[in-house]
């Protein structure tokens, strides 16, 4: 099974809007974490935000925020203010266990941000 | 401080040939990941090291991929020999000793591979 999902291959966003970028995720371990990576077209990974299981607010950091809704399964990143630099593909990883650091990734969904 | 590198950024091999890529990780990092990364998906992890031990291996194509992590430093991902579906772009990461708190894996730039 699928322990990432990201339903959305592709969106549009028009500049200085907000965008949310879903993402489901499945696990039996009471212990996990869950990473929200942007690739640009360079090809890097960059790290935007990570949210806890066991972190009572949802985290943010600057115009990234994660909706955490742990009862749905779900950790909707949501950017705020789109900038023409947000274009890229975004990634929704989560690691399982308080002692293994390894990723599972979902499939990314590519944004495209126009003026 | 310095990130993770890797070398080469770019190769094109023929089908049968063989490859190997090589990682740096961050200082101090005793953890290291190697992940493929085919085109239009997320990445997948092929090998996990902690120090010079393997941790998870357990996607990696053993008949023709292999991995090492000389004095748990520098680490090297061959493929021999290559097929077209590994084309793909490698990333390696590397992260703190797990179950030192949160930490996120710092990655390298990748290694984009063409088999032809």
């Amino acid at each position: 099974a699928q322990k990432i999902t990201q339903t959305q291959p592709g969106m549009f966003v028009q500049e200085k809007e907000a965008v949310t970028l879903d993402c489901t995720y499945d696990t039996s371990d009471p212990s996990y974490g869950l990473f929200w990576y942007k690739q640009p077209s360079s090809g890097e990974m960059i790290f935007l935000i990570y949210q806890g299981s066991y972190d009572q607010q949802n985290a943010t950091e600057g115009r990234y925020s994660l909706n955490f809704q742990k009862a749905r399964k779900s950790a909707n990143l949501v950017i705020s203010a789109s900038q023409l630099g947000d274009s890229a593909m975004y990634f929704c990883a989560m690691r399982e266990g308080y002692n293994d650091y390894k990723l599972s990734f979902g499939a990314g969904t590519t944004v495209t941000v126009r003026a | 401080e310095a990130g993770v590198a890797q070398s080469p950024r770019y190769k094109i091999i023929e089908k049968r040939q063989s490859v190997a890529f090589w990682c740096n990780p961050i200082s101090g990092h005793a953890t290291l990941y190697w992940y493929q990364q085919i085109l239009g998906q997320g990445p997948k992890l092929l090998i996990q090291f902690q120090n010079n031990g393997v941790v998870d291996d357990s996607q990696l194509p053993k008949d023709r991929f292999s991995a090492e992590r000389l004095k748990g430093v520098d680490s090297t991902l061959k493929i021999q020999p290559a097929k077209l579906e590994d084309s793909a772009v490698y990333l390696c990461a590397s992260s703190p000793p797990a179950g030192t708190g949160f930490s996120e894996q710092y990655f390298g730039p990748g290694t984009r591979l063409t088999v032809t």
